[in-house]
This record gives structure tokens, C-alpha cells and sequence, in this order.
């Protein structure tokens, strides 16, 4: 069965670096574009960024911009986030999912919780 | 403020059937498929409607999705408790170059 499993969430302090990890099973990895979504606590889902199937092309939502790479690395079926700089609103559950460049966000792992405080 | 809007709130008590809107633009509504996300309290969000109106294996036929153009809409017949949830809209917009999501709604049953 299609699996998810999102890793490298923590606690870190304002400005600092932080790598999330998502690793895929039971589907075959390199032919899916893959997401992030953010959800911070009590509030709705921000889409993030977006990677396509082969990683050539690569979408980030304007909040995120200049501070997060999204990367994959499909000999290991592993999707990346790493995000710089990161501030207190960056604190979110962060999703990783299965889909088309454009959406279609049929497969969701369980999150993983970063929390930005000095 | 997301790019999408959809009311904060729906209620509707077991057995009724309730709508919910989720308004946007040329560049996403009207120009993308439409998605719909249900997420139950304390789980990830799970994938309800796609393409506008189809419904993925597993999911019942009491939910449904449509969508004119720069509106679309997700219907609940048949309200079940365990459908008391929150629900978002998404779809790609074209001038951002990614998926918006809407607010979200809380349905309350």
C-alpha cells in the first residue's frame, strides 16, 4: 500500500536551517510529482512547493520563496525540504504528498511538526 | 486571506444535505480542476473530490463536487456524524504557478 513517512521536524531557533525527509513505499516514486503542505496550529493548509516527477521543474509558494529548496531523490524514493532562515510563522505541521504538478493530492503521510522558537 | 473563499462555518443535522461554496478566479477556478480535502479532527487531510466532480474508490456517493465557472461547490447529502469535519477547496492558479488552498469550512452535525 501507498506509504509516507515525513521525518526531521523539531524544534529549531529563528534563523537556523532545518531538513525534512519524506519517505515513499509501494508506489513507484519517479512517476509522481510531489508536494508539501503546511498546516501551523488551528489554522487551514498553505501549499508550500511542488517538484515534478523527474525533479526538473519546481514550484514554491511566495511565502517560502528564496528560503525552502524542494529536491528528490528517486534512487532512494526520498522527497526533501530544506528550509533556511526560518521564522516563527514558519512553525506548521508539515505534509508531504502524492500528486500532478498541478494537484491532485490523493496520498498524504502523517506530518511531521516544526516548531520555530528561541 | 487565501485566494480561495470559503465560509468558515457550515452546520446541517443528520439526514440533511448542505452545500459548500468556494469562490475564486479566472486564473484558478476558472481556468483549473477543483479539489476538495477533507480532514477529520487530529488526521492528515484526505483527498474527497477531484477533476471538479469525480469521486476516488472508497469515497461515498453522498459526497459530490461541481464547478461554474469561477465557483465551485461541495455537497453532503445524507449528513452522518462522522462527517463533522473541516473541508477545503484547492485548485492550481495559473498567475501564482501553484495550488491555493481555500480557507477552509468546519461542518458542524
Amino acid at each position: 500500500q501507498v506509504q509516507l513517512v515525513e521525518s526531521g521536524g523539531g524544534v529549531v531557533q529563528p534563523g537556523r536551517p532545518l531538513r525534512l525527509s519524506c519517505a515513499v513505499s509501494g508506489f513507484t516514486f519517479s512517476n509522481y510529482a510531489m508536494h508539501w503542505v503546511r498546516q501551523a496550529p488551528g489554522k487551514g493548509l498553505e501549499w508550500v512547493a511542488v517538484i515534478s516527477s523527474d525533479g526538473s521543474n519546481k514550484y514554491y509558494a511566495d511565502s517560502v520563496k528564496g528560503r525552502f529548496t524542494i529536491s528528490r531523490d528517486n534512487s532512494k524514493n526520498t522527497l526533501y525540504l530544506q528550509m533556511k532562515s526560518l521564522r516563527a510563522e514558519d512553525s506548521a505541521v508539515y505534509y508531504c504528498t502524492r500528486g500532478v504538478l498541478t494537484g491532485y493530492l490523493g496520498y498524504w503521510g502523517q506530518g511531521t511538526l516544526v516548531t520555530v522558537s528561541s | 486571506q487565501s485566494v480561495l473563499t470559503q465560509p468558515p462555518s457550515a452546520s446541517g443535522t443528520p439526514g440533511q444535505r448542505v452545500t459548500i461554496s468556494c469562490s475564486g478566479s479566472r486564473s484558478n477556478i476558472g481556468k483549473s480542476y477543483v479539489y476538495w480535502y477533507q480532514q477529520l479532527p487530529g488526521t492528515a487531510p484526505k483527498l474527497l473530490i477531484h477533476k471538479n466532480d469525480q469521486r476516488p474508490s472508497g469515497v461515498p456517493d453522498r459526497f459530490s463536487g461541481s464547478k461554474s465557472g469561477t465557483s465551485a461547490s461541495l455537497a453532503i447529502s445524507g449528513l452522518r456524524s462522522e462527517d463533522e469535519a473541516d473541508y477545503y477547496c484547492a485548485v492550481w492558479d495559473d498567475s501564482l504557478r501553484g495550488v491555493v488552498f481555500g480557507g477552509g469550512t468546519k461542518l458542524t452535525v
